[in-house]
């Protein structure tokens, strides 16, 4: 099974909260992502882990930081939520070469 | 990374065979080319991917130019389901280590 499970699937936070979304697979690979998609735009990339306690910023990661001290789970987090952090979250694990398998996304609100 | 060009649209008809072109133009002899597919409310779905020439899978089949700079998505009989984003990735494996660069895609609209 290539499954990966995001959680929650929905947030609503205030401005300065402190934002924790989930994310587990259960391949045991060894990298994983984290995408912030808007509307209109593409998937930009936040960060990757290429495995425990071994993360690399991606193109965007200002405002967050990352834990990964199991393979199967990788966490993104947001401390002092912004308001324009509100987007939709992916995680992805990675498979071989450039497959990539996607979560079914964290929609988080920050008001 | 290689800059890719995709029409931003597309409608077809269900039962057609819908062919998404990508230009590449700079694309390096180390850089492989990547097709994922995004529907509303859902995370990209990776469909295909190849180096050159002609590859084909269950799901869609993917002509590659002899220059490299042109692929064509072909995605035959599609259905309602087949309506999403199509995303054409270009990337060297070994040195971005992973790393896809989604741009804007090609939004497919299906008629019944």
């Amino acid at each position: 099974d290539m499954k990966v499970t995001q959680m929650p699937r929905y947030l609503i936070k205030r401005m300065g909260e402190n934002v924790l979304l989930e994310c587990g697979q259960d391949m045991s690979h060894e990298t994983m992502y984290w995408y912030r998609q808007d509307p209109g735009l593409g998937l930009q990339l936040i960060y990757i882990s290429y495995d425990v306690d071994s993360n690399s910023e991606g193109d965007i990661p200002k405002g967050y930081r990352v834990s990964r001290k199991k393979r199967e789970h990788f966490s993104l987090i947001l401390d002092s939520a912004k308001t324009n952090q509100t987007s939709v979250y992916f995680c992805a694990r990675g498979q071989g070469g450039y497959e990539q398998y996607f979560g079914p996304g964290t929609r988080l609100t920050v008001l | 990374l290689a800059k890719t060009t995709q029409p931003p649209s597309m409608e077809a008809y269900e039962g057609q065979e819908v062919n998404v072109s990508c230009s590449h133009t700079n694309i390096a002899t180390s850089e492989y080319i990547y097709w994922y597919r995004q529907v509303p409310h859902q995370g990209p779905q990776f469909i295909i991917q190849g180096y050159k020439d002609y590859v084909v899978n269950e799901v869609a089949s993917l002509f590659i130019s002899a220059d490299r700079k042109l692929s064509t998505l072909s995605l035959p009989w599609v259905s309602l389901r087949d309506a999403a984003v199509y995303y054409c990735i270009v990337t060297d494996r070994g040195y971005n280590q992973g790393k896809l660069i989604f741009g804007q895609g090609t939004k497919l609209s299906i008629k019944p």
